[in-house]
C-alpha cells in the first residue's frame, strides 16, 4: 500500500470553527490531491498540488484552502466550517500528473460539522 | 466538461453470478479510463485501467473494455464472490493528466 496517512481520521466540530486536515505521504510523489466524497456524487476534487507551494483549484474549491510547504505534507483548511462541508475527505497522491498514472488514496477523514 | 455516469445501486447478486456495472462518459479528446474499488472503511484502490480505445483492462477476474464508439467502460466479472462486496467507481482522467472525474459509485452486495 502507498504510504499515505490522513489525520485526524474522525472529527466532530461546530459551525464557524476552523478545521485543518493533514495528509502525509512517504512516497515522495509530486502530485497530491484533496477530494470530498458525498452520497450520489462520487468523489469531487477540491484542490490539488503539483509541487511545493504549487497548488490549484478543483471542482469544489469554495470554502477551502490548501498549503504545501513540504513535499510530504498537504494541508486542507476550512477557515469557517459550515454544515454543508460535512463529508468524508480523501487525500490522494500520484507520481506524475499523467492521466496514465493511477492515483493512490488514503483511508479518509470523516468530518461532521454540527 | 467531463462527466461520468454509472448505474445506480445497490446491485445485489448471489455468489458465482455474472456481474456487469455500466459506465458511460462524456469527455473531450481521448481520456484514460479507470475503475476504482472501495471496501468499507477504506480509501479507493485502483482496480483496472485502459488508456486508449479498444484497450481491455483486467485485474482479479474483473474486465472492462474502452469503447470509444459508445463512450462506455462497463465493468464485468464472470463469477463474483462475497469478498467482491464493495463500492465501485468509474473515473476518467483529463487530457492534462492532473484531474480525475468520478462517477457516483455503485454498491455491490454479494450474498453467499
Amino acid at each position: 500500500d502507498a504510504g499515505i496517512t490522513q489525520s485526524p481520521r474522525h472529527k466532530v466540530t461546530e459551525t464557524g470553527t476552523p478545521v485543518t486536515l493533514r495528509c502525509h505521504q512517504t512516497e515522495n510523489h509530486r502530485y497530491m490531491y484533496w477530494y470530498r466524497q458525498d452520497p450520489g456524487h462520487g468523489l469531487r476534487l477540491i484542490h490539488y498540488s503539483y509541487g511545493v507551494k504549487d497548488t490549484d483549484k478543483g471542482e469544489v474549491s469554495d470554502g477551502y484552502s490548501v498549503s504545501r510547504s513540504k513535499t510530504e505534507d498537504f494541508l486542507l483548511t476550512l477557515e469557517s466550517a459550515t454544515s454543508s462541508q460535512t463529508s468524508v475527505y480523501f487525500c490522494a497522491i500520484s507520481e506524475m500528473g499523467d492521466s496514465n498514472q493511477p492515483q493512490h488514496f488514503g483511508d479518509g477523514t470523516r468530518l461532521s460539522i454540527l | 466538461g467531463n462527466s461520468v455516469t454509472q448505474m445506480e445501486g445497490p446491485v445485489t447478486l448471489s455468489e458465482e453470478a455474472f456481474l456487469t456495472i455500466n459506465c458511460t462518459y462524456t469527455a473531450t479528446g481521448y481520456p484514460s479510463l479507470f475503475w476504482y474499488v472501495q471496501y468499507p472503511g477504506e480509501g479507493l484502490q485502483l482496480l483496472l485501467k485502459a488508456t486508449k480505445a479498444d484497450d481491455k483492462g483486467s485485474n482479479k477476474g474483473f474486465e472492462a473494455t474502452y469503447r470509444k464508439e459508445t463512450t462506455s467502460f462497463h465493468l464485468e466479472k464472470g463469477s463474483v464472490q462475497v469478498s467482491d462486496s464493495a463500492v465501485y467507481f468509474c473515473a476518467l482522467g483529463n487530457n492534462a493528466g492532473n484531474m480525475l472525474t468520478f462517477g457516483g459509485g455503485t454498491r455491490l452486495m454479494v450474498k453467499p
